[in-house]
């Protein structure tokens, strides 16, 4: 089944912690992207990657980093968690960045509740 | 991208369609109409997009005016289950980011 998998679900962490959400695609997907969620404010894209060892900033870059050493994972890490990050988090996936497939879909995995205390 | 304005909610009888609303009168003609839903706090699901031409898939049709500047979303049958919360997005073609507005919110009522 094509799908795109976080792990964790669900996390509570402490301001500071280091900490890792995976996300990881069987599509062979080219584009990977992190957005958050919260209250309000819509998803907003954090990151994205059109290909492996090809990140760029989205809109809401800052207390993130991300990396894209293989095509089906982008893990997106906080190394010092602040309660302002605390949101849900959607890692998605598309096949190519543009180019001869420019209204391709974009597929969501299932979300990542994350709550820094 | 083009800003788009949806009504924040509505509501619509099980088994009758749901005919959902967007403005996006400053869409350029490389721009394409999206549309998404959110189900819940799921990840959100591609419904269909269209660029001027009206288009139907097996969830969906998308109606877009002649001058562009307005689309709707028809849900031929709604049921209780498509209850989500429904994004309009304007896009260019080569871009590389969806921009997710509030969206409407769509109650199907039994």
């Amino acid at each position: 089944e094509a799908q795109v998998t976080q792990n964790p679900r669900y996390l509570i962490t402490v301001t500071g912690k280091k900490l890792t959400v995976t996300c990881s695609q069987n599509m062979n997907h080219e584009y990977m992207s992190w957005y958050r969620q919260d209250p309000g404010l819509g998803l907003r894209q954090i990151y994205y990657s059109m290909n492996v060892e090809v990140t760029d900033k989205g809109d809401v870059p800052e207390g993130y980093k991300v990396s894209r050493k293989e095509k089906r994972n982008f893990p997106l890490i906080l190394e010092s968690p602040s309660p302002n990050q605390t949101s849900l988090y959607f890692c998605a996936s598309r096949a190519g960045a543009g180019g001869i497939f420019p209204y391709n879909e974009q597929f969501f995995g299932p979300g990542t509740r994350l709550t820094v205390l | 991208d083009a800003k788009t304005t949806q009504p924040p909610s509505m509501d619509c009888a099980e088994g009758r369609a749901a005919n959902l609303p967007c403005n996006h009168s400053t869409i350029s003609g490389n721009e394409y109409v999206y549309w998404y839903r959110q189900i819940h706090s799921q990840g959100p699901q591609y419904i269909i997009h269209g660029l001027k031409n009206n288009e139907t898939n097996e969830m969906a049709s998308l109606i877009i005016t002649e001058d562009r500047k307005s689309s709707t979303l028809i849900l031929p049958h709604a049921t209780l289950r498509d209850t989500a919360v429904y994004y309009c997005i304007v896009r260019v073609a080569y871009g590389q980011n969806f921009v997710f507005g509030p969206g409407t919110r769509l109650s199907v009522l039994p």
